[in-house]
């Protein structure tokens, strides 16, 4: 199957302060990618759909001023969570569309926010 | 989309078949069939997807009622390492993920 990446792997920051997440399709092009975030012993949930291009769509009850999306290419698409509290503390999964409808995830980015 | 039922957790020896069942009593007639599955602290693996026909490859089969309102995963010989949460979804969009089933495989 098609190689998603994620980078970092884990992250560990102080509360107030922004970190980035990138995700990458490794040998595909995605027109479009999906964050999820997942907390212990939960499910996944999704965040909001990126499309390259244009402005990502969020799901109800996420913040998109906190929650930056940016898909500049057809291989990356970048998730930013701004002044992080502890609460945000989670591990975050990135996905990606084939032109076939398919849809392969990343191994994830566990934030840790003190 | 359409909703799924699993149940949360079941148990299999190594060795044996696991078969996991899944309701989606409400699928529509261009929504598919998608199981994934998640080992912890890992990011969802794609195993097998289908719409009407019964489908199978190198990781599991699948099987679809004629109605389309269940399927059944079948892994033809478990191992230790299909120890997971298998999620089955059904989607013609986004893949939105409910509690899936944690299935443990036991020697």
């Amino acid at each position: 199957g098609a190689v998603v990446s994620q980078h970092p792997s884990r992250v560990i920051c102080k509360s107030g302060t922004s970190v980035k997440i990138e995700c990458r399709s490794l040998d595909f092009q995605a027109t479009t990618m999906f964050w999820y975030r997942q907390f212990p012993k939960q499910s996944l949930m999704l965040m909001a759909t990126s499309n390259e291009g244009s402005k990502a769509t969020y799901e109800q009850g996420v913040e998109k001023d906190k929650f930056l999306i940016n898909h500049a290419s057809l291989t990356l698409s970048t998730l930013t969570v701004t002044s992080a509290h502890p609460e945000d503390s989670s591990f975050y999964i990135c996905s990606a569309k084939t032109i076939w409808d398919e849809q392969f995830f990343g191994p994830g980015t566990r934030l840790t926010v003190l | 989309d359409a909703k799924t039922t699993q149940p949360p957790s079941m148990d299999c020896a190594e060795g044996r078949a696991a078969n996991l069942p899944c309701n989606h009593s409400t699928i529509s007639g261009n929504e598919y069939v998608y199981w994934y599955r998640q080992i912890h602290s890992q990011g969802p693996q794609y195993i097998i997807h289908g719409l009407k026909n019964n489908e199978t490859n190198e990781m599991a089969s699948l099987i679809i009622t004629e109605d389309r309102k269940s399927s059944t995963l079948i892994l033809p010989h478990a191992t230790l390492r299909d120890t997971a949460v298998y999620y089955c979804i059904v989607r013609v969009g986004d893949m939105r993920f409910g509690a899936g089933t944690r299935l443990t495989v036991k020697p």
